[in-house]
């Protein structure tokens, strides 16, 4: 089944270091989003990609870092420069159409 | 002010009921419109995708725009226990996959009992 696959579901961190999220997507689709998703605020953009080896800092990308070497991965790193990192985070991919946008499961990273 | 608004509830009927959920927004370069359902700790998954003003349907499931109010709605039909969850409204100025930033509201929390 196609889909997207975030690793791990949950992840703890100690302050101070940096940590990175997987997403690996099998739906041959061009573009990937990382979201984050805080109680009472809704999901805010954090970096996209369209293309292999292009990517551009979403609303809010400080303390944050991607890379984007093939067109299935997209991993994010959370560095120690993140102020408040405990968050739910959500990566997503679309197609350049109106079939939407296909999320993954999320990871729950917890500071501590 | 929020570029997209949305009542956080939560909202509590009962089974078989009809249901409205409910988005404003400002930006009047929204042209794409979207309702996600997301269950509790898993990811968002799309419901519907519309495109400009007007209606559309799938099952038991409405989607109205109307860009001259700046206002969307999805509407659930006979609800079921199973349609429990926080429904996501989202928009853009383009379609999925450009540059296109996707502005999403807060989220509804719903709960249909039995």
């Amino acid at each position: 089944d196609g889909g997207i696959t975030q690793s791990p579901k949950y992840l703890f961190r100690k302050e101070g270091q940096n940590v990175t999220l997987s997403c690996e997507q099998n739906l041959n689709h061009d573009a990937m989003y990382w979201y984050r998703q805080d109680p009472g605020q809704g999901l805010r953009l954090i970096y996209y990609s369209q293309i292999v080896n292009d990517f551009q800092k979403g609303d809010i990308a400080e303390g944050y870092s991607v890379s984007r070497e093939k067109k299935e991965s997209f991993p994010l790193t959370v560095t120690s420069a993140q102020k408040n990192p405990t968050a739910f985070y959500l990566c997503a991919s679309s197609m350049r159409d109106l079939n939407g946008y296909t999320f993954g499961s999320g990871t729950r990273l917890t500071v501590v | 002010q929020k570029e997209v608004e949305q009542d956080p509830g939560p909202l509590s009927v009962p089974e078989g009921a009809i249901v409205s959920l409910n988005c404003t927004y400002s930006n009047s370069a929204f042209q794409y419109f979207m309702w996600y359902r997301q269950y509790s700790r898993k990811g968002p998954e799309l419901l519907m995708y519309t495109y400009s003003s007007g209606n559309k349907e799938d099952g038991r499931f409405t989607a109205q725009v109307d860009k001259s109010s700046k206002y969307i709605s999805l509407f659930i039909r006979d609800s079921q226990p199973s349609d429990s969850a926080t429904y996501l409204c989202a928009m853009s100025r383009g379609p999925a996959g450009t540059a296109s930033k996707l502005t999403f509201g807060t989220g509804t929390r719903l709960q249909v009992t039995l």
